[in-house]
């Protein structure tokens, strides 16, 4: 059973625009959540993390929400650039866990 | 510093052909992991190793073995492929876990199962 997911398939964001990735998660026991990002015929890419002692952590034009009691996290993207445009994993862990959790990815296009 | 290299890049294997991906990692990283990737379905956990000498089964493990003889080596081992192995797989190393969740992937192989 699918214990991160990512609903949308894919996203289409006009340059300069906000773009904002949504994750949900079942587990109540991950406290730490992460976004990975991939580009065609590349690995994953480690972008930014968030404990879940935290609501809110930014890097540059990435921040990332968290929202415990929903179980769900977003990623926005301000503004967004046509080399943003990759797929984006949420990814979930326990602070015990030796894996992470993938969700299925949302692809993100970001058009001039 | 090449991090995580993955070979081959590409594969053709007929069904009932054997073959061994290999990864590789010069970071000194204790954990390493293989994942799959197909499409709509995400990343999926096949083996991991949290050691040299260890290793444990992920989420989809059937139809494939690893090892994890040298610290800087994996190896995925496929005995007898089926058309259901199609897909592109990435392996992955980590320093330990409280490094928590940050990953480093190789480019990743596509392997195709005819």
């Amino acid at each position: 059973d699918q214990q991160v997911k990512q609903n949308s398939p894919s996203l289409s964001v006009q340059e300069g625009r906000i773009s904002i990735l949504n994750c949900d998660y079942t587990n109540s026991m991950f406290d730490y959540f992460l976004w990975y990002k991939k580009y065609p015929a590349e690995g994953p890419t480690f972008l930014i993390s968030i404990s879940s002692i935290k609501d809110k952590n930014e890097d540059g034009r990435f921040t990332v929400f968290l929202n415990k009691s929903a179980k769900h996290l977003s990623l926005h993207i301000v503004p967004s650039q046509p080399g943003d445009s990759a797929v984006y994993f949420c990814a979930a862990s326990t602070n015990s866990g030796y894996a992470l959790n993938f969700g299925k990815g949302t692809s993100l296009l970001v058009t001039p | 510093n090449a991090g995580v290299t993955q070979t081959p890049k590409f594969r053709v294997l007929k069904t009932g052909q054997s073959m061994t991906l290999l990864c590789a990692q010069d970071m000194n990283h204790e954990y390493m992991y293989w994942y799959r990737q197909d499409p709509g379905m995400g990343l999926r956990l096949i083996h991991y190793s949290v050691g040299e000498g260890t290793t444990a089964k992920g989420e989809v493990p059937d139809g494939y073995n690893v090892s994890r003889l040298k610290k800087q080596n994996f190896l995925l081992g496929l005995e007898s492929a089926a058309p259901s192995q199609t897909s592109v797989y990435f392996c992955a190393s980590r320093w330990d876990p409280t490094d928590v969740g940050k990953l480093f992937f190789g480019s990743g192989t596509q392997l195709s199962v005819l």
